[in-house]
């Protein structure tokens, strides 16, 4: 199994623009994951899915951000427009009951 | 609601002793599982070792180990042996049937030669 795979692994923008981050879980996994790692926050959940399902979104910071499952092998989280205070590592993470495997995280720099 | 707390945002070892990080949660489900994850400098979360709430039987996978106490909600992990490649960021968290899975902010490790 090839593992997460997402893409692009570094992305540098500027402000005002979209942004597009991509995911692909580990077949067979249930729930999918989208954080966000910064030094000040920590490694923050944005929202996760279950059978392709938004199940919680409370962690999406504001409408800016959007998240979509269209079938059980891909997402993306879309940030649109973008802002500098947006620059972070953005995982993604899949799993069935007893663990998730993350992917690589894209970092992404808004300038 | 899920919550994490690892009062230890860093600590030290020197090579060949053993740590123990520590991690308190609170979780409203009854069924649940409890991991550590280790992230190094290139950034990749590793999951380390995991527990089922339900075996009493603390959870060892090589030098690490971890001694859970589930009437108190921890969760700490004992790393033996340190080695220079156990040096990270530490995350605790745990996960129950809505397979909701939210981090503590971690605890870094530094192992001294």
């Amino acid at each position: 199994d090839a593992g997460v795979i997402q893409s692009p692994r570094h992305e540098v923008t500027e402000m005002g623009q979209e942004v597009t981050l991509r995911c692909k879980p580990i077949s067979g996994h249930n729930s999918l994951f989208w954080y966000r790692q910064t030094m000040m926050r920590g490694l923050e959940l944005l929202i996760y899915f279950n059978n392709n399902v938004p199940i919680d979104d409370s962690g999406m910071p504001e409408d800016r951000f959007s998240a979509k499952m269209p079938n059980a092998s891909f997402s993306t989280l879309k940030i649109q427009p973008s802002e500098p205070r947006d620059s972070a590592v953005y995982f993604c993470a899949s799993s069935r009951k007893g663990g998730a495997f993350f992917g690589q995280g894209t970092r992404l720099t808004v300038v | 609601a899920q919550t994490v707390t690892q009062s230890q945002p860093e600590m030290s070892v020197q090579e060949a002793e053993t740590v123990t990080l520590s991690c308190t949660y609170d979780t409203s489900e009854s069924d649940y599982y409890l991991f550590w994850y280790k992230q190094p400098p290139s950034r990749q979360m590793i999951l380390v070792i995991r527990q089922e709430a339900y075996k009493q039987q603390n959870a060892t996978e090589n030098r690490f180990s971890v001694n859970f106490q589930k009437a108190a909600k921890s969760f700490s992990l004992k790393i033996s042996d340190s080695q220079l490649g156990d040096a990270a960021m530490y995350f605790c968290a745990p996960q129950g049937g809505s397979e909701k899975l939210v981090f503590g902010k971690g605890t870094k490790l530094t192992v001294n030669p």
